[in-house]
């Protein structure tokens, strides 16, 4: 069992704020290290998947980083909108197994 | 979440009964997964299946046995229901070999009183 560790467990800003959080995974054995967004009942999305150490990936405002040598990667929301409360979750790969990170509760208040 | 359908969406079982969740694909991918979501947890893998025919262990396997008797379909038996296994269940299918991430299905709430 491998350890995938996010932060901060939640997340409240204003409307109009830029945030960022973290997921931290195991530096061996890395084969792809994957970002979901998931709404309130409703199941996980695709966000990103990042396989090379240094990649940054960007979808419309928001955009995440990715550093394979020290473990980690960072996703960033710039001018975070009420729309964007949602949960983000990481998960590590390794080989054909995924180990997924509790998660970030991010909550945008209007 | 169309190309993953699971059903039921939401089931209430007692101790000891047997269910089949079941979930099918119309995107003609090999690998398919079952996961389970339980607060502060995370989702963590029960099984998974790579092809048709083969099916390997996740990380909390106990208490499950999974079918795939066709590349369309993937099913979770849960053979005597304990109230540890209330949860919600997602089966998932990987889109090209891994590139776009997980598509889940939308999940089943299951209750064991």
């Amino acid at each position: 069992i491998l350890n995938v560790e996010q932060s901060p467990q939640s997340l409240h800003v204003q409307e109009g704020d830029s945030t960022n959080f973290t997921c931290s995974f195991p530096s061996s054995n890395f084969y792809a290290l994957h970002w979901y967004r998931w709404e309130t009942a409703k199941s996980p999305e695709a966000l990103f998947v990042m396989t090379l150490n240094g990649d940054e990936k960007k979808k419309g405002r928001i955009s995440a980083t990715l550093n394979t040598k020290e473990g980690y990667s960072y996703l960033y929301i710039k001018g975070s909108q009420p729309e964007d409360s949602a949960t983000y979750l990481c998960a590590f790969r390794t080989g054909n197994q995924f180990y997924f990170g509790t998660g970030t509760s991010l909550t945008v208040i209007p | 979440n169309a190309g993953v359908t699971q059903t039921p969406k939401f089931q209430v079982l007692k101790t000891g009964q047997s269910m089949t969740l079941q979930c099918a694909q119309d995107m003609n991918h090999n690998s398919m997964y079952w996961y389970r979501q339980d607060p502060g947890m995370g989702l963590r893998l029960i099984y998974y299946s790579a092809s048709e025919g083969t099916t390997d262990k996740g990380e909390v396997p106990n208490g499950y046995n999974v079918s795939r008797l066709n590349k369309r379909e993937f099913s979770l038996r849960l053979e005597s229901a304990a109230p540890s296994q209330t949860s919600v269940y997602f089966c998932a299918i990987i889109r090209g070999q891994g590139v776009y991430g997980y598509t889940f299905g939308s999940g089943t709430r299951l209750t064991v009183v």
